[in-house]
């Protein structure tokens, strides 16, 4: 079955630098990778995601590359903000309508 | 409206007891999901109902039981749950299955004693 890793476990920013999460998976089938933010106390909510057919997506501060080959997809914050402090998880899917999450990732922005 | 709503917020059961969660969609949508997270885990998938009818059961243990009355509502049966059950259940919808957009709802904080 599909298996996700998500790096780095914990990540400390300045308000204002940038983040970059990575995922890895391991079934070539998988074709949909979306990311979710969860802050304390709420679902996690879906940020961006990206499909197999596509090698980088953005929107505003937030972008997400994909390298099918490899099987790698990475998310990318710029000009953090203390508000982008939550856990953020990656996914892997397939036509199976199944989401294989990763391990999460804690984003801390300190002002 | 792009929201789940799960009820309730909070539960806490005894271990004999029989209790039901609840969510609802009013976005059309024909995928719905039963998610189980622990804390400072991901969440891990036990039910997905693809129009109405039940269409993956990760091995859940049967003192779970799903139940989809029609395309807004989704349920959880619980009854003789255990302590290891203890968790946040979160329930997801999704315009169609295979893998498109899911929206999450909040969750419900299970605690069994």
């Amino acid at each position: 079955g599909e298996n996700v890793e998500q790096h780095p476990s914990t990540l400390s920013v300045q308000e204002g630098d940038s983040a970059v999460i990575k995922c890895t998976y391991s079934d070539s089938a998988s074709n949909y990778f979306p990311w979710y933010k969860q802050e304390l106390g709420k679902g996690p909510q879906l940020i961006i995601d990206i499909r197999s057919n596509v090698g980088e997506k953005k929107d505003q501060r937030i972008a997400v590359t994909l390298n099918k080959t490899a099987k790698h997809f990475s998310l990318h914050i710029t000009e953090t903000q203390p508000e982008d402090s939550a856990v953020y998880f990656c996914a892997a899917g397939d036509n199976t309508d199944k989401l294989i999450f990763g391990t999460g990732t804690r984003l801390q922005v300190f002002p | 409206d792009t929201e789940v709503t799960q009820t309730p917020k909070h539960l806490v059961m005894g271990m004999t007891n029989k209790k039901s969660l609840k969510c609802e969609q009013h976005m059309g949508h024909r995928a719905m999901y039963w998610y189980k997270q622990k804390a400072k885990k991901p969440p891990e998938l036990m039910f997905v109902y693809s129009y109405e009818k039940l269409s993956i059961n990760e091995s859940v243990p049967s003192r779970f039981s799903p139940e989809c009355p029609n395309s807004s509502l989704l349920n959880l049966h619980l009854h003789a749950l255990q302590p290891e059950d203890s968790a946040l259940y979160l329930c997801a919808s999704s315009q169609e299955p295979l893998n498109t957009e899911a929206f999450f709802g909040q969750g419900t904080r299970l605690t069994v004693v």
